[in-house]
Formats: C-alpha cells, sequence, structure tokens
C-alpha cells in the first residue's frame, strides 16, 4: 500500500538554485496539500488544491508555486531557494475538501545553505 | 486572527491517564482533529469531532465543547509507544485546517 510518495526525503541546497519536491498519491484523491512543519509551529499550508486542475493559496505560500496537472501528482517548485525555507515539507492528500481525515506522505526534509 | 492553543510539553507514567487540551480561536469551524506524530515521521489521524461531547475509541477518547472553543484528548493506559506530539486542528469556514504547534508527550516508566 504506497499511500502517497514524497521525493526527495532529504536534499541540501544551495541558495538561489530552483528545486521541486514530489508529490504523488495512489487513492485517486480529489484535495493535495503542501504544509512545511518548523519547530515550535504548527504546520503551516503552503498550497492546496481541491480537485485536478486547479490550485490556491494558502497561510505561506510567497516563494512557492505547484500545479495540478492530473489527479495523482501534485508537486511543489521553489524557484530561487533561501534559507528561510529550510523545513520539513509534508503532502498531503483528502478524499475531497471536507473530508475528515488528511493523509500524510512521509516528509522532504530540506536545508538551504 | 486565528488561534489553536496546547501546552508544549507534558509527562505521564505508563499505565497512567493524560488530558492533552486544546483551545481555539478560528474563523468559523467545520471541525476539530487529532493527529499523532512520532519524531521523524508523518502526522497521523487520531479523532475528528464536529459536535459537542466526547468520541471514544479504544484507548484514546476526544471531547469537544463548540461554545467553549475547547477540547481534549484523553490518552488511558499509557504505553511507551504513546511518547509523541500530538497536533490539534480546527477546519474553518473556509475548509482549511489551523494547526496547533502540538503537545510533546514524554511517558516516563
Amino acid at each position: 500500500i504506497a499511500g502517497i510518495t514524497q521525493a526527495p526525503t532529504s536534499q541540501i541546497l544551495a541558495a538561489g538554485r530552483r528545486m521541486t519536491l514530489r508529490c504523488t498519491q495512489d487513492m485517486r484523491h480529489n484535495a493535495m496539500y503542501w504544509y512545511r512543519q518548523d519547530l515550535g509551529l504548527g504546520l503551516r499550508l503552503i498550497h492546496y488544491s481541491n480537485t485536478a486542475g486547479t490550485t490556491g493559496k494558502g497561510e505561506v505560500p510567497d516563494g512557492y508555486s505547484v500545479s495540478r496537472a492530473n489527479t495523482d501528482d501534485f508537486p511543489l517548485t521553489l524557484a530561487s531557494a533561501v534559507p528561510s525555507q529550510t523545513s520539513v515539507y509534508f503532502c498531503a492528500s483528502s478524499e475531497r475538501p471536507e473530508a475528515g481525515e488528511l493523509f500524510f506522505g512521509e516528509g522532504s526534509r530540506l536545508t538551504v545553505l | 486572527g486565528q488561534n489553536i492553543d496546547q501546552p508544549t510539553e507534558m509527562t505521564a507514567t505508563e499505565g497512567a491517564i493524560v488530558q492533552i487540551n486544546c483551545t481555539y480561536q478560528t474563523s468559523g469551524f467545520n471541525g476539530l482533529f487529532w493527529y499523532q506524530q512520532h519524531a521523524g515521521e508523518a502526522p497521523t489521524f487520531l479523532s475528528y469531532n464536529v459536535l459537542d461531547g466526547l468520541e471514544e475509541k479504544g484507548r484514546f477518547s476526544s471531547f469537544l465543547s463548540r461554545s467553549k472553543g475547547y477540547s481534549y484528548l484523553l490518552l488511558k493506559e499509557l504505553q511507551m509507544k504513546d511518547s509523541a506530539s500530538y497536533l490539534c486542528a480546527v477546519r474553518d469556514s473556509n475548509y482549511q485546517l489551523i494547526w496547533g504547534a502540538g503537545t510533546k508527550l514524554i511517558i516516563k516508566p
């Protein structure tokens, strides 16, 4: 049972470089989300997609972009990484936006130097 | 603004009972969630409350009072594997989840 797969699991990146975090789900969920988790703070929503072909901005979208070309894939791109984007990134999905339960990927630990 | 408050850290003894509180102030309410997150792992779903009252699921129970903006997670018969962070989250009027910073629960033998 795969669920949600994120890649890479860990990455060290030089500031100014472009980086794409990949997220794939095999549950045919309509809604997908990208969160970042930083020590002492709650999960913060970066971008979301309620269904394939649509995306929306979350609480902290600046410096990030997403696309949702199909149901399964929801990549997150950092156009020009900065040290403040050092974080653990979680991709999540739910059957539909108003569904009760989110399913999370294992996370991608990103360090920007 | 929107705010979720929960204690930063709690300590309890194996076999005992612990209650983790969560208070919230959000723009609208469409349900409250509790997730468990072991260190270095992804959050996993524990419970969902949308109506006032107690929801019981095995050793874990979750309570909600919408009028007080208050919830708690009750863990009974604590086991060492329950050492984890417990995240409280509220779904607001836009159906977005607002997350607390989490409560780190330390279980001692």
